[in-house]
């Protein structure tokens, strides 16, 4: 099956940038999805379709994705930005949606 | 606004079962695709299950398959989580969500907590 993996946490100071990676074997077909999660609350939705922003989604949140890596960045980091951070793709092969593992961000 | 709003958790014993309802409103329910994801206590998200807009396509998780079944009944804009079976390792908050586009969730619920436990 198809396996996503996203590094466990990452940490930036306040108005520096944050990098948050999630490879896969040729990820780079794939449409890629990123959502954050705040402690007790319910998943949202912050890009899809690799680089897409949903409406109401700042524009400090932008992302990419190419060969075995895709990149969710989130330029000048603000504290309420701390949150847990879930790459997402369809595996076509399986008919299977795959979440990678979540990626802690802590905003120094 | 788009809501969806999980009922249906609750304790139950390793062997049990459960049916887990969704009810959703604010927008043109049988049109969307839905699938259910759960979270287990402290760990990530985990995909469970996926049904299309008219119920005619169904996908399941490999740890579910065979115990779970979803369904929707598009009259009453609603999507069911029928579980089977249930083990420990079911013990989650299980989440409704609306697929928008290419495979992603625009939309969740807020959650509904099953444990599974003696």
């Amino acid at each position: 099956s198809y396996v996503l993996t996203q590094p466990p946490s990452v940490s930036v100071a306040p108005g520096q940038t944050a990098r948050i990676t999630c490879g896969g074997d040729n990820i780079g077909s794939k449409s890629v999805h990123w959502y954050h999660q705040k402690p007790g609350q319910a998943p949202v939705l912050v890009v899809y379709d690799d680089s897409d922003r949903p409406s109401g989604i700042p524009e400090r949140f932008s992302g990419s994705n190419s060969g075995n890596t895709a990149t969710l960045t989130i330029s000048r980091v603000e504290a309420g930005d701390e949150a847990d951070y879930y790459c997402q793709v369809w595996d076509s092969s399986s008919d299977h949606q795959v979440f990678g593992g979540g990626t802690k961000l802590t905003v120094l | 606004q788009v809501q969806l709003v999980e009922s249906g958790g609750g304790v139950v014993q390793p062997g049990g079962f459960l049916r887990l309802s969704c009810a959703a409103s604010g927008f043109t329910f049988n049109s969307y695709g839905m699938d259910w994801v759960r979270q287990a206590p402290g760990k990530g998200l985990e995909w469970v299950a996926f049904i299309r807009s008219d119920g005619n396509n169904k996908y399941y998780a490999d740890s579910v398959k065979g115990r779970f079944t979803i369904s929707r009944d598009n009259s009453k804009n609603t999507l069911y989580l029928q579980m089977n079976s249930l083990r420990a390792e079911d013990t989650a908050v299980y989440y409704c969500a609306k697929l928008g586009g290419a495979w992603y969730v625009d939309y969740w619920g807020q959650g509904t907590l099953v444990t599974v436990s003696s």
